[in-house]
């Protein structure tokens, strides 16, 4: 399964707020993580099962969607949010990622 | 608390084979979970490589099967990735992750730092 990501960039001002895409190649039920990944780091786990934030995540992550497609919505963007974010599907083998947006400050 | 850390040479020679250690601390994998591994070449995405259980079922991606092995041994709580015939595109930085619930097919919620291992002779 394809999972395109878009946009590939997006400029936001602190505080603002970003909608990130996430379209699957075919339909991934509910079954669609996100994740952070800072400059030299990890990337660390958003948000499992498309809208399940996971433990010690803010609520300004908020995840939606199902089926194909599926948004990622971060709200007051905090300095330290400003990161690449992937999705990765778990419906079917092997297991697979988007290309990532980069959220970069405006 | 679980912490993961990846081990092994950061240089290896094209057609020769990558091995890489992820050493588990705070957990054991006897446990329960899948445990995995992931790389990232130079400013690129994520690609998933593979999934152990420590039973030693094995989940590989198709298109890197032929070419890996991952293995368990609980005995050190750790689990090993080989990668053959290397080439210069398996340049990347190498995670060893856990699986969230332990499903096999499942996100990733504890990560190792990573280990950049390059290809060139």
């Amino acid at each position: 399964i394809v999972l395109t990501q878009s946009p590939a960039t997006l400029s936001v001002s602190p505080g603002g707020s970003a909608t990130l895409s996430c379209r699957a190649s075919q339909s991934v039920t509910f079954y669609l993580a996100w994740y952070q990944q800072r400059p030299g780091q990890a990337p660390r786990l958003l948000i499992y099962d498309a809208s399940n934030r996971a433990t010690g995540i803010p609520a300004r992550f908020s995840g939606s969607g199902s089926g194909t497609d599926f948004t990622l919505t971060i709200s007051s963007l905090e300095p330290e949010d400003f990161a690449v974010y992937y999705c990765q599907q778990r419906s079917s083998w092997p297991l697979t990622f988007g290309g990532g947006t980069r959220v970069e400050i405006k | 608390q679980v912490q993961l850390q990846e081990s092994g040479p950061g240089l290896v020679n094209p057609s020769e084979t990558l091995s890489l250690n992820c050493s588990v601390s705070g957990y054991f994998i006897r446990s329960a979970y899948y445990w995995g591994w992931i790389r990232q070449p130079p400013g690129g995405g994520l690609e998933w490589i593979g999934n152990i259980f420590h039973s030693g079922t094995t989940y590989y991606n198709p298109s890197l099967k032929s070419r890996v092995t991952i293995s368990v041994d609980t005995s050190k709580n750790q689990f090993s990735l080989k990668l053959s015939s290397v080439t210069a595109a398996d340049t990347a930085v190498y995670y060893c992750a856990r699986d969230f619930r332990g499903f096999g097919n499942d996100a990733f919620s504890v990560w190792g730092p990573g280990t950049i291992v390059i290809v060139s002779s």
